[in-house]
């Protein structure tokens, strides 16, 4: 079957800087997607990994070894507002769904501390 | 504002009540999709609908029914409500199917009890 693995909590102080790791296995593999929400509010997509190696978007990058099954997102320079559950995400590949579904991990919430 | 509207943000119902959960996009996306998302588990695919007259299950489609009653609206029915399906449900929608690094745009959710 298809699942994720990710720690359910990390904590770190403001100004440092966080790895949240991300384990996965599914029938196939189309990219792994980390999505931030804030408590109360809707997910919001951060970023997308097709292909090996890291990709950079402002303080968050994200990171992907397709023959570890792994990757990892990573916060730099942290602030208060970082504080969210971070989730990752692969498109299920299996041939009974088209390939339509996407499967969330559990979550990891942040607690960035002053 | 572009993106994903959901109605109503906050429901209770009474255990064999039903309801009609409305989502709209105006982002002129082709897949729509219902997720829940309970404590602890993450998000889990309820119904999605790759394009406007198709549906397909997901993971967790029992005791719910979907419309995709035009490019931009995907309604999530529940005909018998069940305490097991209090649960916060999100709408969400993507610009196609096969471009996944576009991701999700999610509705603001609707909180749903079961009593």
């Amino acid at each position: 079957g298809q699942s994720l693995e990710q720690p359910s909590e990390v904590t770190a102080v403001e100004g440092a800087i966080v790895q949240i790791n991300c384990t996965y296995q599914t029938s196939g593999f189309y990219g792994l997607s980390w999505y931030q929400q804030h408590d109360g509010g809707a997910p919001t997509f951060l970023s997308y990994n097709a292909l090996d190696g890291l990709e950079e978007t402002g303080r968050f990058s994200s990171f992907l070894s397709r023959s570890d099954s792994y990757g990892y997102l990573l916060l730099q320079e942290l602030q208060m507002k970082d504080s969210a559950s971070y989730f990752c995400a692969v498109r299920d590949g299996g041939l009974n769904t088209g390939g339509f579904k996407t499967i969330f991990g559990a979550g990891t919430r942040l607690f960035v501390k002053a | 504002n572009a993106g994903v509207t959901q109605t109503p943000k906050f429901q209770v119902l009474k255990t064999g009540q039903s309801m009609t959960l409305q989502c709209a996009q105006d982002m002129n996306h082709n897949s729509m999709y219902w997720y829940r998302q309970d404590p602890g588990m993450g998000l889990r695919l309820i119904y999605y609908s790759a394009s406007e007259g198709t549906t397909d299950k997901g993971e967790v489609p029992n005791g719910y029914n979907v419309s995709r009653l035009n490019k931009r609206e995907f309604s999530l029915r529940l005909e018998s409500a069940a305490p097991s399906q209090t649960s916060v449900y999100f709408c969400a929608s993507r610009r196609d199917r096969g471009l996944e690094g576009y991701g999700y745009t999610f509705g603001s959710g609707t909180r749903l009890t079961v009593v």
